[in-house]
């Protein structure tokens, strides 16, 4: 079984640019997942979604951080513009209706 | 890859000793508990989970216990590999389904020396 695949693994932007990432859930997983996981701590919630619908998105900087899960597949997580302290790894996982999470390898983000 | 942890409390032993990594949670909602293993480069990994109407649970290798009195989580590794040098977090959720999202721990620094 495939697991959770993000892209790109690595990105490097300016302060006030863009960057979008790409996470590609377990197939037939209906619950996915956006963590933001600073240098030194636990990740932790972004949003969650349930098939294509926002169950949470409270902890979300919805200023700058939007997030959507088209079709209840593959999800997109983007910052605009970015902050230095948006420099973290961002996580996606995904489940089965809310059981045990496969996490992705992660995009790592640097914003100088 | 990247380095996880770099600032986290940091557990050393030798290989073939047994680990004990601890963990206090503060959500006394909290009904689903579970521990995570995070090696340099990639995403959390599960290792074992327990709910709230158990105190013990036993996996291969790994046992974690569960103190809800005195809201404390410990994973027990039998016999220390150098594999299993890591970043060890606990996570934990309200609800026994774990339908909703994880909250996780500040994380361990596990170092097996060979």
């Amino acid at each position: 079984e495939a697991g959770v695949a993000q892209s790109p693994r690595y990105k490097i932007i300016e302060k006030r640019q863009s960057v979008a990432f790409w996470c590609n859930p377990i197939s037939g997983h209906a619950t996915l997942y956006w963590y933001q996981q600073i240098l030194g701590q636990g990740p932790k919630l972004l949003i969650q979604f349930q098939n294509n619908g926002v169950v949470d998105d409270s902890q979300l900087p919805k200023d700058r951080f939007s997030a959507e899960r088209l079709k209840g597949v593959d999800s997109t997580l983007k910052i605009q513009p970015a902050k230095l302290e948006d420099s973290a790894v961002y996580l996606c996982a995904s489940s089965f209706y809310g059981a045990e999470q496969y996490f992705g390898p992660g995009t790592r983000l640097t914003v100088t | 890859g990247e380095s996880v942890g770099l600032h986290l409390p940091t557990l050393s032993v030798q290989e073939g000793d047994n680990s004990i990594i601890n963990c206090a949670y503060s959500n006394s909602a909290s009904d689903y508990f579970i521990w995570y293993k995070q090696e340099s480069g990639k995403g959390p990994q599960f290792i074992i989970d327990i709910r709230s109407n158990m105190d013990k649970r036993q996996g291969q290798r790994v046992t974690v216990l569960l103190n809800k009195t005195v809201k404390h989580l410990s994973l027990q590794i039998a016999a220390t590999q150098p594999g299993d040098s890591a970043v060890y977090f606990c996570a934990e959720t309200p609800g026994a389904t774990g339908r909703r999202a994880l909250t996780f721990g500040s994380g361990t620094r596990l170092q097996v020396q060979p």
